[in-house]
């Protein structure tokens, strides 16, 4: 089993819709997770983390649930800009060695 | 907040010919970084994680003795692509660990470097 696992896509949704990422991940000691976000070409840049109470930043929620090694993010109305590959990441249980998923790439549509 | 610079962006070299690429943290220091490498639409390949003042630590199926990492000091590490070939060419990309105290560690990337071998 992979370490990080998340959903193939590509999901392509139309402006304003809503869509949510999955991920599992199979270290149960992990300390951190994050979102981050690859466009096209560029590095990754860093979304959000994931707490275990779960958070919101605008139209992006992440929630955390340990018990089932499980990260999701939410997007509502998405944009345009949302266009772009979202990585999920997890730490060891240090917090110093990070693992990427494989990412999923999701397309706005106009 | 972390910036991390990584130089050159784009390179072009001869195939047999050294490519040394730079990552440096701005406005902190960072005693591990890491080097990856991505191929078009494929997934992110961590290939070895430096240590300042120590040698760095590689993947498996890396070649130590052909990407020459070097992490002299704590705000810059250097991959040096010896001897490179065409199946180098690749998207280069370093990060830093910012540690974050009592809160979670980040980790912040560099640009990317470019690399095409002829």
């Amino acid at each position: 089993r992979k370490e990080v696992e998340q959903d193939p896509g590509p999901f392509n949704v139309p402006e304003g819709a809503t869509v949510a990422f999955n991920c599992t991940y199979s270290n149960s000691a992990s300390q951190s997770f994050f979102w981050y976000r690859q466009d096209c070409r560029k590095e990754p840049k860093l979304l959000m983390s994931v707490y275990s109470s779960g958070n919101e930043d605008g139209r992006f929620t992440a929630q955390l649930n340990r018990a089932s090694q499980y990260i999701s993010l939410l997007i509502r109305d998405s944009k345009l800009s949302d266009s772009a590959t979202y990585l999920c990441v997890v730490t060891d249980n240090y917090g110093q060695n990070f693992v990427f998923g494989p990412g999923t790439r999701l397309s706005v549509l106009p | 907040g972390a910036v991390v610079s990584q130089h050159p962006s784009w390179v072009i070299c001869k195939s047999g010919t050294s490519v040394k690429i730079e990552c440096r943290s701005l406005d902190f220091q960072a005693t591990t970084m890491f080097w990856y490498r991505q191929f078009p639409k494929q997934s992110l390949m961590l290939m070895a994680t430096s240590n300042e003042g120590s040698k760095a630590t590689y993947e498996q199926g890396v070649e130590k003795d052909k990407f020459l990492i070097n992490h002299a000091s704590l705000t810059l590490s250097t991959l040096t692509v010896t001897s490179a070939h065409p199946e180098d060419s690749s998207f280069y990309i370093c990060s830093a660990l910012l540690l974050g105290g009592t809160g979670a560690n980040v980790l912040t990337f560099g640009a990317g470097s470019r690399l095409t071998v002829l």
